[in-house]
């Protein structure tokens, strides 16, 4: 059965400082990764995405992620927050099919 | 550059009301998707359609019914809306099976 864990449902952090948001699954394959990101009263934007290669993938404004399969994790990193980075993060996941299952979310707070 | 196209952005019935959201993409995928988000941001998929193909999931009740004229447009009824549908209901086509979903800024539902 595949699984999503984003073990941290609030992260508090200035701006400024880096950040990282944390990504566990579980699958029976090497699924497809994904971290999405939502603004308030809109909906999900993908950030960036991984399905083989060069672990560390980069994405939009900054961010990145690096996959480790013998951690199954696909934790989220960027090396300096703005306020504007404020939203909540999304974790999902793709085995070969055409299902995908997202996380519970990180909701990210940015401050001055 | 929004590409999926949902309508109303929001909505307040009565218990027991009909509500129906519309949905359009104009990416020319192949899937469709909706999907519930709580008050806590937890994200539920509730249905997929894939070239006539509905796939439905168990946990929906049977108030919810979709309805697809074609590819292009997946709309969402409610025959009898309950307090516990108050929600974010969000729309997103992909390509295909592991490929980016892209999202529609959502319904909100208020049931009073």
């Amino acid at each position: 059965a595949q699984s999503v864990t984003q073990p941290d449902a609030r992260v508090t952090v200035s701006e400024g400082a880096s950040l990282q948001l944390r990504c566990k699954y579980s699958s029976s394959v090497t699924p497809y990764l994904f971290w999405y990101v939502q603004y308030p009263r809109q909906g999900l934007q993908l950030l960036l995405k991984y399905y083989s290669g060069d672990p560390v993938v980069q994405g939009v404004n900054g961010f990145e992620a690096e996959f480790s399969k013998s951690n199954s994790s696909f934790h989220l990193r960027k090396a300096s927050v703005h306020w504007s980075d404020s939203a909540v993060y999304f974790c999902a996941v793709s085995p070969n099919n055409n299902r995908i299952f997202f996380g519970d979310g990180t909701q990210l707070v940015v401050k001055p | 550059e929004t590409a999926v196209f949902q309508t109303p952005n929001y909505h307040v019935t009565q218990v027991g009301n009909e509500v129906s959201f519309n949905c359009k993409q104009t990416l020319g995928h192949d899937t469709m998707y909706w999907y519930k988000q709580d008050s806590k941001k937890l994200l539920k998929i509730m249905f997929s359609y894939n070239n006539k193909q509905l796939i439905v999931n168990e946990t929906v009740p049977r108030r919810f019914s979709p309805q697809s004229s074609d590819k292009a447009h997946l709309n969402l009824r409610i025959k009898s809306v309950e307090p516990e549908d108050s929600a974010v209901y969000l729309c997103a086509s992909s390509p295909g099976a592991g490929n980016t979903l892209y999202f529609g800024e959502g319904s909100r539902l208020i049931v009073v």
